[in-house]
């Protein structure tokens, strides 16, 4: 069954270093996603991608985050310079928005510690 | 802007017992879709149902069935003979047709299943 992987599974970074987590989303998908929860707290939106531009993002999405689709099959969250606040685990999901079901497909998630 | 409120912070429920996760959400829009995601403890984001609006039926997944209620804008989850599998967070969320189709998320419920 086709699946969103999203490596690393744990990412542990200083403060001010830039990181950058992967997603390579269910291939015939064509609607992105980046989510994130911090820890004991509710899963938030944090940007949507579609048709190689963002369609969609949340006040969380400040300019320190980027996102980019650099080939036809990953889906990248970059952070540029990472505060304590940004330790959370991030979810990429994806979706077909064409056909198919409806729901969003989501990895396993990126546990990004900040210290 | 829509939200979605799960008021019941956990749960507990006697295996082979019947449970029922409370959501409510707030909306001016006729058409949405709403869906139950379970996230165990490896944090992975499961659909486990979904609901459109627009159909009168109750969505039903094996085990696991809704009491969608339009007027009253609730959204139940209702989990029959639990098992300890089914232990985990349940977060209830709302997506908008059109758009980003973002998901907006409930703060989520915590379910033990007890042996």
């Amino acid at each position: 069954e086709p699946e969103v992987t999203q490596t690393p599974s744990h990412q542990v970074t200083q403060m001010g270093q830039e990181v950058i987590l992967r997603c390579v989303p269910i291939s015939n998908h064509l609607y992105f996603y980046w989510y994130r929860q911090i820890l004991g707290q509710k899963v938030e939106f944090l940007v949507s991608f579609y048709n190689n531009e963002i369609s969609e993002k949340s006040e969380i999405f400040d300019d320190q985050f980027s996102v980019e689709r650099p080939d036809g099959s990953n889906f990248t969250l970059k952070i540029r310079s990472t505060k304590l606040e940004d330790s959370a685990m991030y979810f990429c999901a994806s979706r077909d928005a064409v056909q198919g079901p409806l729901e969003a497909f989501f990895g396993q998630g990126t546990r990004l510690t900040v210290v | 802007a829509q939200t979605v409120t799960q008021s019941q912070p956990e749960m507990s429920v006697q295996e082979a017992e019947t449970v029922t996760l409370s959501c409510t959400y707030d909306t001016s829009e006729s058409d949405y879709y709403l869906f139950w995601y379970k996230q165990p403890p490896s944090r992975q984001m499961i659909l486990v149902i979904r609901q459109e609006a627009y159909k009168q039926q109750n969505a039903t997944e094996n085990r696991f069935s809704v009491n969608f209620q339009k007027a009253a804008k609730s959204f139940s989850l209702k989990i029959s003979d639990s098992q300890l599998g089914d232990a985990a967070m349940y977060f209830c969320a709302y997506r908008s047709p059109g758009g980003s189709e973002k998901l907006v998320f409930g703060k989520g419920m915590k379910l033990t299943v007890n042996p």
